[in-house]
């Protein structure tokens, strides 16, 4: 089992352009989420997604972010138009059941640090 | 508020001495609270996990406690070892949001020779 696997690791971009992060879960994971942290910040939750459904987008941002966890393939996080701002470490998250109760664990991935210049 | 508060913000300790860090919250209602470390460059991983019926739990050379009525936590850590230095994160699950999970900032821990 490989763990939750994001990729890349290391995205640097320009303002103006798109940015697209990979996550795949674990493997029997159906529940993914993603984070954001920025320098010297916790982890701040961005959305929950099940398998072709979001669950609680209510931490991503209204423009510009999107989310999706497709039938196949794994979860993308997209930021289009990307500025300074967005540039922080992302973070996917993957866990077998939902809610995250105490018998429910959550592995993260090692994140993509997105720089935008 | 739902909010995790730690401290210190950052500790440093020689190696062989034990540390505790403080994680105090306002998450209600509360479902869990969960230690993590992240080393540098890496995702978080879990340490320990504790319902407000549990008081302590360990982990090999950390532990944690847990007063649920004073919505404390603290995390010791005992004969601290150089690969000890990372961030430990307080995580406190919010059952009224699908056990949304709430993030402190984390208290950065340096271990020296």
């Amino acid at each position: 089992n490989a763990g939750v696997m994001q990729n890349p690791r290391h995205l640097v971009r320009r303002r103006g352009q798109e940015a697209r992060l990979r996550c795949s879960p674990m493997k029997g994971h159906s529940h993914v989420y993603w984070y954001r942290q920025l320098p010297e910040e916790g982890l701040k939750f961005m959305v929950y997604l099940q398998k072709e459904n979001i669950i609680d987008e209510s931490g991503m941002p209204k423009e510009r972010f999107s989310a999706e966890f497709p039938k196949e393939g794994p979860s993308i996080l997209r930021i289009q138009q990307v500025v300074r701002g967005d540039s922080a470490a992302y973070f996917c998250a993957s866990s077998r059941g939902t809610p995250l109760g105490v018998n429910t664990e959550a592995f993260f991935g090692q994140g993509t640090r997105l720089t935008v210049v | 508020k739902n909010q995790v508060e730690q401290s210190p913000q950052s500790l440093i300790i020689l190696e062989g001495k034990n540390c505790t860090l403080q994680c105090n919250y306002t998450v209600s209602p509360f479902s869990n609270l969960r230690w993590y470390k992240q080393d540098t460059g890496r995702g978080p991983v879990s340490l320990t996990i504790m319902t407000f019926s549990e008081n302590t739990k360990s982990n090999g050379r950390y532990t944690a406690t847990l007063d649920a009525d004073t919505k404390q936590s603290s995390l010791h850590i005992t004969a601290s070892q150089l690969s000890d230095s990372a961030s430990y994160i307080c995580v406190v699950s919010n059952m009224e949001y699908g056990n949304k999970l709430v993030f402190g900032a984390g208290t950065i821990l340096r271990v020296k020779s």
